[in-house]
């Protein structure tokens, strides 16, 4: 079946610090779209990616689709304490709905 | 945030007792869905809806009924419940507009002893 591979799947850094998180799939992925969920909270839309290559920012965070459309990284400049959470990939299976990576927790230490 | 809530937010129950999980969305959109949250695990699709009295599984069905008989309201039924179940259940709505965003409601903890 469908594997989204998320890496790694805890991350700690010092507040400051960059962090990256990587969605990996064997087979070509549609469209990604990346969540937040912050802890004790619910997932968040992020951002969706479509096209090969793709790249996008909001603020501290950059995203990138591969060339393959086989991969997806979510990069934060300078953490902050309000960066974590965990992070969710997923990619569109058929014509409604998502198929959920395993996600990365991010812890920020002050 | 999308008007999504879910009742009850927390439950405790005991193996074999039957489990009805309620969501409901005030903005009338077609496409519902009921996931399952475990660590390790991601997200994962139980059920989805995609109008009133269409339902279809998902990746983890085994185990879980859905209704829909109101636009508003997408309810996941656990005949029989089973500690294996013990999980934290999110339902979610797809908006219309050419994109696949989903936007979840708050979650309902289940705990199954």
């Amino acid at each position: 079946g469908q594997q989204v591979m998320q890496i790694p799947q805890y991350q700690h850094v010092q507040e400051g610090e960059d962090f990256t998180t990587y969605c990996n799939s064997s087979t070509t992925l549609s469209n990604i779209q990346w969540y937040k969920q912050r802890p004790g909270g619910h997932p968040v839309f992020l951002i969706q990616l479509v096209k090969s290559g793709e790249v996008k920012k909001q603020k501290r965070l950059t995203f990138q689709f591969g060339e393959a459309k086989k991969n997806s990284s979510l990069h934060i400049t300078a953490t902050q304490t309000t960066d974590v959470g965990t992070y969710f990939c997923a990619d569109q299976t058929g014509a409604n709905n998502l198929f959920f990576g395993t996600g990365t927790r991010l812890t920020v230490i002050p | 945030d999308a008007g999504i809530t879910q009742s009850p937010r927390h439950k405790v129950t005991e193996t074999g007792t039957p489990v009805t999980l309620r969501c409901h969305q005030t903005e009338n959109h077609r496409y519902m869905y009921w996931y399952r949250q475990d660590p390790g695990h991601g997200l994962r699709l139980i059920h989805y809806s995609y109008g009133v009295k269409d339902t279809d599984k998902g990746e983890v069905s085994d185990g879980y009924s859905v209704s829909r008989s109101k636009t508003e309201d997408f309810l996941l039924t656990l005949e029989s419940a089973t500690s294996s179940q013990t999980s934290v259940y999110f339902c979610a709505i797809r908006r219309g507009g050419g994109t696949d965003t989903q936007y979840f409601g708050p979650g309902t903890r289940l705990t199954v002893l």
